[in-house]
C-alpha cells in the first residue's frame, strides 16, 4: 500500500504563480484533508473533505481552491502564490468510524514562494 | 491552534530520564489524538484517546486523558535517542471532524 502520496515534495515559486499541490489515498478513505505547518505554530487545517463532491473550508483557507471529484484525489491549488504561503503541506486521509479520525498523513510538500 | 496548547514547547533530556508533555484545550475535548513527526517527515499516529481517564501506552509512551481538566499528558518512560522528534497533540474540538493541532513539542535525547 502507497498509503498516502503527495507531489512534488519540492516546490519554488514566484509570487503571483499559480500551482497545484497533488494528493492520492488508495485506502478508500472517505476523509481528506490539506494542513500547513509553520514554525512555532503547528499544523492549521486549510481545507477538507468527508466525501466526493464535499468539501469545506478549515482555518486557512483564503487563497487555496480544493475540489474532490473522485474518493482517491484531494488536489490544493495556490491560485495566486504569495510568500506567507511559504510552507510545509500536508495531506491526509482517515476512515470516519464511532467519532473516531484517526488521520494517515502524507510526507509532506515543501513550498517556497519568492 | 491556539485553542490546543501544547507544554513545553521543547524539551532535552538525557536518555533514560522520563518525561512528560502536556496538551491543554480551551474548549471541550470530541478526542485526542497523538502524532510524532521526526525533522523532515510526516506525522506518525501514536495513540488516541476518547473517554475521560482513559489511559493507553504503547511500549514506553503512555498518554492520559483528563476530561474534566481538557487536558492530555504524554509520558515517555526510559528516553532513548528513537524517541526525538516533534511530538503534536490533535483535538477534535467542535465536532464535525475538524480536527486542530497544538504548536509541537520538540524532543531531543542526548546519549
Amino acid at each position: 500500500n502507497a498509503g498516502v502520496t503527495q507531489t512534488p515534495k519540492f516546490q519554488v515559486l514566484k509570487t503571483g504563480q499559480s500551482m497545484t499541490l497533488q494528493c492520492a489515498q488508495d485506502m478508500n478513505h472517505e476523509y481528506m484533508s490539506w494542513y500547513r505547518q509553520d514554525p512555532g505554530m503547528g499544523l492549521r487545517l486549510i481545507h477538507y473533505s468527508v466525501g466526493a463532491g464535499i468539501t469545506d473550508q478549515g482555518e486557512v483557507p483564503n487563497g487555496y481552491n480544493v475540489s474532490r471529484s473522485t474518493t482517491e484525489d484531494f488536489p490544493l491549488r495556490l491560485l495566486s502564490a504569495a510568500p506567507s504561503q511559504t510552507s510545509v503541506y500536508f495531506c491526509a486521509s482517515s476512515y470516519l468510524r464511532s467519532g473516531a479520525n484517526v488521520l494517515t498523513f502524507g510526507a509532506g510538500s515543501r513550498l517556497t514562494v519568492l | 491552534s491556539q485553542e490546543l496548547e501544547q507544554s513545553p514547547q521543547s524539551l532535552i533530556v538525557q536518555e533514560g530520564k522520563n518525561l512528560t508533555i502536556n496538551c491543554t484545550s480551551s474548549k471541550t475535548l470530541y478526542g485526542l489524538y497523538w502524532y510524532k513527526q521526526k525533522y523532515g517527515e510526516g506525522l506518525i499516529f501514536l495513540m488516541m484517546l476518547q473517554k475521560g481517564g482513559e489511559e493507553k501506552s504503547h511500549e514506553k509512551i503512555t498518554a492520559k486523558l483528563d476530561e474534566k481538566k481538557q487536558q492530555s499528558s504524554l509520558h515517555i518512560t526510559a528516553s532513548q535517542p528513537s524517541h526525538a522528534g516533534i511530538y503534536l497533540c490533535g483535538a477534535d474540538i467542535r465536532g464535525g471532524n475538524k480536527l486542530v493541532f497544538g504548536a509541537g513539542t520538540i524532543l531531543r535525547v542526548k546519549s
